[in-house]
């Protein structure tokens, strides 16, 4: 079984420009995340998606941050302007089904790292 | 909302065992989870309990208390590879959202 993939693995940037991650989730698996994890954290959820709908997205800063998952499978994640403090790792995990004991299990890609000067 | 509170270090030497502590509070619950994060390496999933007791799984085994929204995550027999991030989740009932701990960074001495 393939795993998550995610693309660029690194990204740098300078403030105030763009930038997109990619993700492709495993097949058949319905619930897609979108995590920032700052060096020394935890992950923190930015976006949720069950199909090509939105979950939660209550911690997305929407001003700056965007994200869709077309046809319900795989997902860009868009931060522009970017500011210094979005230099993170950017984590696309998925899950097979949202609900019962299948939605624990959540399968992690390799992350973006994306660094903002 | 949701948070939880799990010790910054740990420090074990090689074949001994460890336990790393996670308390939480959460407006609703489904269950805690537990992930490995090695240097530079994405999380990868260890272990889930949704009703109290041990679950075990090799040589980890993780915890529940429901009533004291408490968990901990056994190590046993110790190994090198075992140096990692440890991070709680939990899982709550709001759109099933699941809530990572700042995690805790486990080092094994020979």
């Amino acid at each position: 079984e393939a795993g998550v993939a995610q693309s660029p693995r690194y990204k740098i940037i300078e403030k105030r420009q763009s930038v997109a991650f990619w993700c492709n989730p495993i097949s058949g698996h319905a619930t897609l995340y979108w995590y920032q994890q700052i060096l020394g954290q935890g992950p923190k959820l930015l976006i949720q998606f069950q199909n090509n709908g939105v979950v939660d997205d209550s911690q997305l800063p929407k001003d700056r941050f965007s994200a869709e998952r077309l046809k319900g499978v795989d997902s860009t994640l868009k931060i522009q302007p970017a500011k210094l403090e979005d230099s993170a790792v950017y984590l696309c995990a998925s899950s097979l089904v949202f609900s019962g004991p299948g939605a624990n299990v959540l399968t992690f890609g390799a992350g973006s790292r994306l660094t903002v000067l | 909302g949701q948070s939880l509170e799990q010790p910054s270090e740990v420090t074990a030497v090689e074949g001994a065992i460890v336990q790393i502590n996670c308390t939480y509070q959460t407006s609703g619950f489904y269950g805690l989870s537990w992930y490995q994060q090695h240097d530079g390496g994405a999380p990868t999933f260890l272990s889930y309990n949704a009703l109290d007791g041990l679950e075990e799984t090799g040589r980890f085994s993780s915890f529940l208390s429901r009533s004291d929204s408490y968990g901990y995550l056994l190590l046993q027999e110790l190994q090198m590879k075992d140096s990692a991030s440890y991070f709680c989740a939990v899982k709550g009932t709001n759109a099933g959202k699941s809530t990572f701990g700042d995690g805790t960074t486990l080092t094994v001495k020979p």
